[in-house]
């Protein structure tokens, strides 16, 4: 069975600052998809970035980037120049790359709270 | 863009009622999902569609039924509305369900349903 741990319920970083919400997995599965989700106060769960585990670079989407150590079993999202609207719930998540219908299992989410 | 769309974003029901929540989305996607989502529970998986008119049960089916008529829209119905049943409820769709980037799930807005 697959498991991500976010271990920071919340996370406060200043304007223009970077800032990175941890996560880390737990799977046998040899190959896998890592997924960053943002979560406004609004409710939409907005899709930021993926990571393939045999990706050799590291992901990144425009001000996302994803700090991905498989050694560690870590995934890492890293925001470059906060903004007020990077305020939200953050989710990590995962699914195995296997036959047949897989479930997108997601971890607890970190708050971040970006402030002026 | 993949969109999502939910029929509503707040709904208010009494116990008893029949309540529909529908989704659809607009990028030809095999693959939609209901989940809800509570406070300290993090997001749950309560049926998938993987097929037209094909479905299967998640992690807590019990309380719901889906119907799937057209790929595009997948409904969740809650045949006796309960209290217990009050959440939040999301939509997403995929294009395949492994872990590769085309299995990424888009959601839609959310429906924050009340149930008295």
């Amino acid at each position: 069975a697959q498991k991500i741990t976010q271990t920071q319920p919340g996370m406060f970083v200043q304007e223009k600052e970077a800032v990175t919400l941890d996560c880390t997995y737990d799977t046998s599965d040899p190959s896998y998809g890592l997924f960053w989700y943002k979560q406004p106060s609004s409710g939409e769960m907005i899709f930021l970035i993926y990571q393939g585990s045999y990706d050799q670079q590291n992901a990144t989407e425009g001000r996302y980037s994803l700090n991905f150590q498989k050694a560690r079993k870590s995934a890492n999202l890293v925001i470059s120049a906060s903004q007020l609207g990077d305020s939200a719930m953050y989710f990590c998540a995962m699914i195995p790359m296997n036959t047949g219908f897989q479930k997108l299992v997601f971890g607890t989410g970190t708050r971040l709270l970006v402030s002026p | 863009d993949v969109k999502v769309t939910q029929s509503s974003r707040y709904l208010v029901k009494r116990t008893g009622e029949k309540v529909f929540l529908e989704c659809v989305q607009d990028m030809d996607h095999e693959n939609m999902f209901w989940y809800r989502q509570d406070p300290g529970l993090g997001l749950r998986l309560i049926y998938f569609s993987y097929d037209v008119k094909m479905k299967e049960k998640g992690d807590i089916p019990e309380g719901y039924s889906v119907s799937r008529e057209k790929k595009e829209r997948f409904s969740l119905i809650l045949e006796s509305a309960s209290t217990n049943q009050t959440s939040m409820y999301l939509c997403a769709s995929s294009r395949t369900s492994g872990g590769t980037s085309t299995d990424t799930q888009y959601f839609g807005p959310g429906t924050r349903l009340t149930v008295l």
